[in-house]
């Protein structure tokens, strides 16, 4: 079975742009997650997808959003760059949201 | 909302040893715990987890034990091994949700051969 998949791996934008990242499920699995990681932060939470539907918001900026599809798959969209949003983005997959999660190798966004 | 706290931020152990990584949280409704190791490069992977309907739970060289009561999880690696080496992370979430996990900031283990 093949494991969760992201792209693009790595992403170099400026300030004030605007990025959309993707997020391919495990086969099978209707939950997604997605996870901000930085060196001083650590892993935070920033949405959480069950069938399509937003079950929960981590505290970011309206400026982060993010939606599923009907199968399964996510995006996640950052508006308006800031130098800060320079991070490793996460995303993970359940069966469903009681789950075990299983991370894809992430997003690597530069913001110049 | 959930706070968890990791300790200690290194660790660094000979090989052979035993090495205990200690998280405590903050919601008491809380109640799913895994443990995820990271290799350098590479994404968190899970080693572990517990639920509160058990103290502890062990997995080869890996155990993980949790006290309810003091809110506090401990992760357990025996006969430790240069391929250990890794940042491990501890989380928490509820049961019903384990995808709105919040982490601790990591402990970066050290094995030397």
């Amino acid at each position: 079975k093949a494991g969760v998949t992201q792209t693009p791996r790595y992403l170099i934008k400026t300030r004030g742009q605007q990025v959309t990242l993707s997020c391919s499920p495990i086969s099978g699995h209707r939950s997604v997650s997605w996870y901000q990681q930085t060196p001083g932060q650590g892993l935070q939470f920033l949405f959480e997808y069950f069938s399509e539907t937003q079950r929960n918001k981590g505290n970011f900026p309206g400026r982060f959003s993010g939606r599923q599809f009907s199968n399964s798959r996510s995006e996640m969209n950052v508006s308006t760059l800031e130098l800060g949003d320079s991070a490793l983005y996460l995303c993970a997959s359940s069966l469903v949201p009681s789950d075990e999660q299983f991370f894809g190798p992430g997003t690597r966004l530069t913001v110049l | 909302g959930e706070n968890v706290e990791q300790h200690p931020s290194t660790l660094s152990v000979q090989e052979g040893d035993s090495a205990v990584i200690k998280c405590t949280y903050s919601d008491s409704a809380s109640n799913y715990f895994p443990w995820y190791k990271q290799e350098l490069g590479k994404r968190p992977q899970l080693i572990i987890d517990i639920r509160s309907n058990v103290g502890e739970k062990k997995d080869q060289r890996i155990a993980v034990t949790l006290n309810k009561t003091a809110k506090h999880f401990s992760l357990h690696i025996t006969e430790t091994q240069p391929e250990d080496s890794a940042v491990y992370f501890c989380a928490a979430s509820l049961n019903t949700n384990a995808g709105k996990s919040t982490f601790g900031d990591g402990t970066t283990l050290t094995v030397k051969p």
